[in-house]
């Protein structure tokens, strides 16, 4: 079946830093998502993406569509101590047959130094 | 905002136990899932449903089956619990279609198979 590689599978990083995430996939994909899971609690959704090349913001965040389709990137500026979480991209493709099914990545756990 | 609950946080059961994971959203979404996540393998689909008494397999359904009666509440059921069922399951629900999909996850359940 379809599968996401997403890297890097860990970031430890310091406060104020930038962070770049990215997800690719052998297929093309119609839609992106990126959800971040926060400790102890189910993931939430942060950005959805639908067209090839989107770039799309969210206060410090930014999330850009791949040209090809079969990729996606996450970035976090000026990162704070509540940016801790795990970040998993997600695609879907529109098909009767596929309909509300997501394909996750294996996630992203990033680590903030306060 | 939309909530999706799940009835426990952690469970601790026996291998062979017959095993009842409870999810129950309150915006009248059609679609539910379940997913195990794991460290490493991010989100697997085990199974979903579109409507009442209706069910799909997901990626991993062995070892689990399902249950829709009511349009809010969907049960994951491990028939026989086994170690390697060890995991994380997330709930999820949502109205999308057509490549429009977007989650609303609960809690997670902590399932220890001992």
């Amino acid at each position: 079946g379809q599968q996401l590689n997403q890297s890097p599978q860990s970031m430890f990083i310091q406060e104020g830093e930038d962070v770049s995430m990215n997800c690719t996939s052998s297929s093309i994909f119609n839609t992106w998502l990126w959800y971040k899971q926060d400790p102890g609690e189910g993931p939430v959704l942060l950005i959805a993406l639908y067209k090839a090349g989107e770039l799309t913001s969210n206060g410090r965040l930014t999330a850009q569509f791949g040209i090809t389709r079969k990729d996606s990137f996450l970035n976090i500026s000026a990162s704070i101590p509540s940016d801790v979480g795990i970040y998993f991209c997600a695609g879907q493709t529109w098909s009767s047959s596929n309909t509300g099914k997501l394909i996750f990545g294996q996630g992203t756990t990033l680590q903030v130094k306060p | 905002d939309v909530k999706v609950t799940q009835s426990s946080r952690y469970l601790v059961k026996r291998t062979g136990e017959k095993v009842f994971l409870e999810c129950v959203q309150d915006m009248d979404h059609e679609n539910m899932f379940w997913y195990r996540q794991d460290p490493g393998l991010g989100l697997r689909l085990i199974y979903f449903s579109y409507d009442v008494k209706m069910k799909e397999k997901g990626d991993i359904p062995e070892g689990y089956s399902v249950s829709r009666e009511k349009k809010e509440r969907f049960s994951l059921i491990l028939e026989s619990a086994s170690t390697n069922q060890t995991s994380m399951y997330l709930c999820a629900s949502g109205t999308g279609g057509g490549g429009d999909e977007k989650l609303f996850f609960g809690s997670g359940t902590q399932l220890s198979v001992l």
